[in-house]
């Protein structure tokens, strides 16, 4: 089954708005990343955080893990048009089944900043 | 430093066919990992080749393959292609971190 889910599946906001989305996973993990991606192009990687790490900055992102909930969010706050785009969590966690470290990622959230 | 190059960025091919893809990482990295991305499925990893020999893989069906050279860069290879393989697929490379740095895709369309 799949590691990461996020939700919601799609959010709409105003520009200026802050956006919450959130990430929930399986099993333990060794980090949990956030990615955009802008109209089915590369992915760009946001923010990492680590299994013992609570909270995280960057600009206007803010990422938390609970490990005890196994669960992430991603915050954006003050919201600008561009930044209209899919947002996704990955985890990385050791599987001794598939050969040592491996990379899910969920589905995905897709946020529209309207102007 | 330049990013990860992905070539062709777009393939129209037929049922039957196979295609090639190529990857080049950041210099440096030695981690090249492959995923499938499609609407209905999400992203999902294809498999992940470091130093030449392949480290991890996903479960995708023996038609898709891959190999990395002595200079990071990788291919992947799908045979007897069918509908259902039409997707984009991303390439990363990773250095000594965790993170992993995507390039911006093939775009497969099998008629």
């Amino acid at each position: 089954s799949q590691q990461g889910e996020e939700d919601p599946q799609a959010l709409s906001i105003q520009e200026g708005e802050n956006a919450t989305m959130n990430c929930s996973y399986k099993t333990s993990i060794n980090n949990l990343q956030w990615y955009r991606q802008n109209s089915g192009r590369g992915l760009v990687h946001l923010i990492l955080i680590r299994s013992n790490e609570r909270e995280k900055h960057s600009g206007r992102l803010r990422v938390t893990l609970d490990t005890s909930k196994k669960s992430s969010s991603l915050l954006i706050t003050a919201s600008r048009a561009a930044d209209t785009a899919s947002y996704f969590c990955a985890t990385d966690f050791w599987a001794w089944d598939n050969y040592g470290q491996n990379f899910v990622f969920g589905p995905g959230t897709r946020l529209s900043v309207l102007p | 430093k330049a990013g990860v190059t992905q070539t062709p960025r777009y393939l129209i091919k037929t049922r039957g066919q196979q295609v090639t893809l190529s990857c080049s990482p950041i210099s440096g990295h030695r981690s090249v990992s492959w995923y499938q991305q499609t609407p209905g499925q999400g992203l999902q990893f294809l498999f992940e080749y470091f130093s030449e020999t392949q480290r991890n893989k996903g479960n995708f069906p023996g038609r898709f393959s891959g190999r990395q050279f002595s200079n990071s860069r990788s291919e992947m290879n799908v045979s007897t292609l069918e509908l259902g393989d039409s997707a984009l697929y991303l390439c990363a490379s990773r250095g000594e971190g965790e993170t992993q740095y995507f390039g911006p895709g093939t775009r497969l369309l099998v008629l």
